[in-house]
């Protein structure tokens, strides 16, 4: 079974300082993966995805996410962390065995930036 | 933003009543997907309907039902309420297996 792990359910990070949430996935076959933000009653934005290339992927926002196939991770990152960045994350597997375009959501990790 | 919405964004219902969730997809998407997101947890993938037709089905019970119209539009309903069914519903929308693109959701409690 296809599968993804948030291992933090929440980051603290100073303002300024670099961030880091983690994901680790489970799955046969080549991985579809995404990252998506939550803000507080909010619906899920997408922030980036990887599909095949470049391990190092670029979202929106100033966000990027390593992809490490030998390690089966896909971390999300930014350089420099701002206030407005404090939400929930979620790494998610996009699920190719069942023909559906369905996603596999890890449990999420909240990520709290302090001024 | 995206150009997925849902109505209403809050409900209230009763146990044992029905309840009809709508979304309005992203023009020129052809799938639409629902999630239930639960307190505290990652969103549950419910179904998806691809060109009017469900083509996928989460673990969720045959009371979580659906429709998709020809505009690609789409309703869930669910029977029969339970209090365990209070949660977040999400509803995204995608062309093919590109990124999917999410509505605000709907807040349903059930007392």
């Amino acid at each position: 079974a296809q599968s993804v792990a948030q291992p933090e359910d929440q980051v603290n990070v100073a303002e300024g300082n670099p961030l880091t949430v983690k994901c680790t996935y489970s799955v046969s076959g080549n991985p579809y993966l995404f990252w998506y933000v939550q803000y507080p009653n909010r619906g899920l934005q997408f922030l980036l995805k990887y599909i095949t290339g470049d391990n190092l992927v670029k979202g929106s926002y100033g966000f990027e996410a390593e992809f490490n196939k030998s390690q089966t991770s896909f971390h999300l990152k930014k350089p420099s962390a701002l206030v407005s960045d404090s939400a929930l994350y979620f790494c998610a597997v996009r699920d190719t065995t069942s023909g559906t375009y369905k996603y596999i959501f890890g449990t999420g990790t909240r990520l709290k930036v302090l001024a | 933003e995206t150009g997925v919405t849902q109505s209403p964004t809050h409900l209230i219902k009763t146990r044992g009543q029905q309840v009809t969730l709508r979304c309005s997809s992203q023009s020129g998407h052809n799938t639409v997907s629902w999630y239930q997101q639960a307190l505290g947890q990652g969103p549950q993938f419910i179904f998806q309907y691809y060109r009017e037709e469900e083509n996928g089905r989460g673990n969720f019970p045959p009371r979580f039902s659906g429709l998709q119209f020809p505009n690609y539009s789409s309703e869930l309903n669910v029977n029969a309420l339970e209090l365990d069914d209070s949660a977040l519903y999400l509803c995204a929308s995608s062309w093919a297996n590109t990124e999917a693109f999410f509505g605000q959701g709907t807040r349903l409690t059930v007392v």
